[in-house]
């Protein structure tokens, strides 16, 4: 089957450092996307990996091991606008259907 | 500022009732989606068209759903008749096509079936 594996919840601190990992398996792979998705508003894209290691996007980067079938979006410096859900997805190989997790939902305390 | 336009932004009806959802891609997207997410089953792909060619339509309820693109600018998704389980929102999505698949969410269509 397709499944996609993240933690429902993570909190942290301001200024500070987040890690959400995402595990996957698909019967396909055609790349892994990372969307944030502030409560209320729709889904907006963060990074697309398709290559194993670490793509850097600012305060923002995205790892991918296809090997174990595992990623993470790395957030750093933290800021209270970073509340927000965090969804990982997976592009099927034939069709580039994404597959969707849950989403993380991510609270940033002061 | 390009953006995808979705129609209504909120809705409330009665369990038979019909529910017609509207969404305009951008401009040059040929590819467009369905969503529909809710708090239990996360995002679910209902539809997808590229070049308004329907490509899979298997996750959509196929005897109350309907999903068309009568022209490049408009999709359409349709409900009849309506029940409760289907309140959620439903966000259409629109992707050049290309191989990094980046999608554009529309702001959704929140559907409440009372």
């Amino acid at each position: 089957g397709q499944n996609i594996d993240q933690p429902t919840e993570m909190t942290a601190t301001e200024g500070a450092i987040v890690q959400i990992n995402c595990t996957y398996q698909t019967s396909g792979f055609n790349g892994l996307f990372w969307y944030q998705q502030h409560a209320g508003e729709a889904p907006t894209f963060l990074s697309y990996n398709v290559l194993d290691g670490l793509e850097e996007k600012g305060r923002f980067s995205s790892f991918l091991s296809r090997s174990k079938g595992y990623s993470y979006l790395l957030l750093k410096e933290l800021q209270m606008k970073d509340s927000a859900s965090y969804l990982c997805a997976v592009s099927d190989a034939n069709n580039r259907k994404l597959i969707w997790g849950l989403g993380t939902s991510l609270a940033v305390n002061p | 500022d390009a953006r995808v336009t979705q129609t209504p932004r909120d809705k409330v009806t009665e369990m038979g009732q019909e529910v017609t959802m509207r969404c305009q891609p951008i401009l040059g997207h040929n590819t467009v989606f369905w969503y529909r997410q809710t708090m239990m089953q996360g995002l679910e792909l209902l539809a997808y068209f590229r070049n308004r060619a329907p490509l899979d339509d298997s996750g959509m309820p196929k005897d109350r759903f309907s999903a068309e693109m009568p022209d490049a600018t408009l999709a359409t998704l349709k409900i009849q008749p309506s029940e409760p389980r289907d309140s959620a929102v439903y966000f259409c999505a629109s992707a050049t096509g290309g191989t990094t698949g980046e999608l554009f969410f529309g702001e959704g269509s929140r559907l409440t079936v009372l």
